[in-house]
């Protein structure tokens, strides 16, 4: 089946500590997408990616890295600079670039702060 | 940024019709008008969108007022898988929107 894949579903990190959260997509889709989401939130963009080895800062970017060298895959890490990581994290895709593509997301993943 | 403004939450008994209202009163006359649901846990799902014109399709209809200034969200007949948070958001056409955030929605609980 086609679709969005993020894992891990739960991911924990320890204080300065850099971890990857993996998304991968077999939509064939150019564009890909993450999301960040506190509890009781919306979503807001971090960072995304209109085709493969370019990608663009969202909204609140500072703190978290992503790569684009295959066109299925689009990791996230996010750095020791993020002060406040536990949130919800979402990857999405869409068809072409643009944002007002619709875009497919995936399952997320929970990520904790020891 | 055009915003959207939607009611915290909304009931709703099952198998009855839902209209969920949307005001975006700063929006630009090429901004199209997405909605989409987010089930607890899990990542959000596209439900509709438009631009002008009422949309329908299998999920929901979408009617925009003739002015732009706001939309509501129509699910036919309410049930209980359709409970979640309804976010309506704003994008606009051109390539690179950075400032995407989808807002804190509607919780629609439904009643059984």
């Amino acid at each position: 089946d086609g679709g969005i894949t993020q894992s891990p579903k739960y991911l924990f990190r320890k204080e300065g500590q850099n971890v990857t959260l993996s998304c991968e997509q077999n939509l064939n889709h150019d564009a890909m997408y993450w999301y960040r989401q506190d509890p009781g939130q919306g979503l807001r963009l971090i960072y995304y990616s209109q085709i493969v080895n370019d990608f663009q800062k969202g909204d609140i970017a500072e703190g978290y890295s992503v790569s684009r060298e295959k066109k299925e895959s689009f990791p996230l890490t996010v750095t020791s600079a993020q002060k406040n990581p536990t949130a919800f994290y979402l990857c999405a895709s869409s068809i072409l670039p643009g944002l007002k593509e619709t875009q497919y997301f995936g399952p997320g993943t929970r990520l904790l702060v020891l | 940024d055009a915003k959207t403004t939607q009611p915290n939450s909304m009931e709703s008994n099952e198998e009855e019709p839902v209209h969920l209202p949307c005001n975006h009163s700063t929006i630009s006359g090429t901004d199209y008008i997405h909605w989409y649901r987010q089930l607890p846990s899990q990542g959000p799902e596209y439900v509709i969108h438009g631009l002008t014109s009422n949309v329908n399709n299998r999920m929901a209809s979408l009617a925009i007022a003739e002015d732009r200034k706001s939309s509501t969200l129509i699910l036919h007949r309410a049930t209980l898988r359709d409970a979640a948070v309804y976010y309506c958001i704003l994008i606009g056409p051109n390539f690179g929107n950075e400032k995407l955030t989808f807002g804190t929605g509607t919780r629609l609980t439904i009643i059984p």
